[in-house]
């Protein structure tokens, strides 16, 4: 089975330090978001590319969040000074996408996700 | 802006059919309403997708009325498997140029029990 696939699984940080998250998406799938997930809420859209360009990123919540798909595969998912409010389940999904604009017939797969805890 | 109005959770005993509703009153012309599932410590399952009347596959029905301001996902003889979040997702047109945002909402937090 050739799912979206995210490493790690989980991680711990300390406050302040960087962490960077991988996703690796279903090989034909052009397009790929980002989403946040905390406790008791639905996940929350970050970002997503087609192919390479990363079309929406206003959703991301800060300039510390940075997002990556360098050669239209795999994605990375980068926080920089991590503080204890990014404690959160961080998704990764992919999808076959027609057009620039996003359309709410795409059906996502999603990743298991990483869950991040900053101490 | 079409949000999604679902109860926050509903209890059912083990093969029982569960009727889960969203309002989506302000939905608009074009807005497909998709239905996801997600289990704890994974990321969410399509489940099922339909623009009106009702759609049905191997895991659930989708009913939607002819005003499309809400639909139900059925679930037919649940299982204790069936234990999940159900979201029900239509258009977020919070960004013109991107298109839509898929987002969430809290869902519906579904325990079956024996």
């Amino acid at each position: 089975d050739t799912g979206v696939s995210q490493d790690p699984r989980h991680k711990i940080t300390k406050r302040g330090q960087n962490v960077t998250f991988r996703c690796d998406p279903i090989s034909e799938h052009n397009r790929l978001y980002w989403y946040r997930q905390t406790l008791g809420q639905g996940p929350e859209f970050l970002t997503y590319f087609q192919n390479e360009a990363q079309l929406e990123k206003s959703r991301l919540l800060s300039d510390r969040f940075s997002a990556e798909r360098p050669k239209g595969s795999f994605s990375t998912l980068e926080i920089q000074r991590t503080e204890q409010g990014d404690s959160a389940m961080y998704l990764c999904a992919s999808s076959v996408g027609q057009g620039r604009r996003l359309q709410l017939n795409e059906k996502l797969f999603f990743g298991s996700g990483t869950q991040l805890s900053v101490l | 802006l079409a949000k999604t109005t679902q109860p926050i959770s509903m209890d059912s005993y083990e093969g029982q059919e569960v009727n889960i509703t969203c309002s989506h009153n302000n939905i608009a012309t074009n807005d497909y309403i998709t239905w996801y599932q997600q289990f704890p410590s994974q990321g969410p399952r399509f489940i099922i997708q339909g623009y009106k009347t009702k759609v049905t596959n191997e895991v659930a029905s989708l009913f939607i009325p002819a005003d499309r301001k809400s639909s139900t996902l059925s679930l037919p003889r649940v299982s204790l498997s069936d234990t999940a979040v159900y979201y029900c997702l239509v258009g977020d047109r919070s960004n013109s140029n991107s298109g839509y945002a898929l987002n969430f909402g809290k869902g519906t937090s579904l325990l079956v029990t024996p």
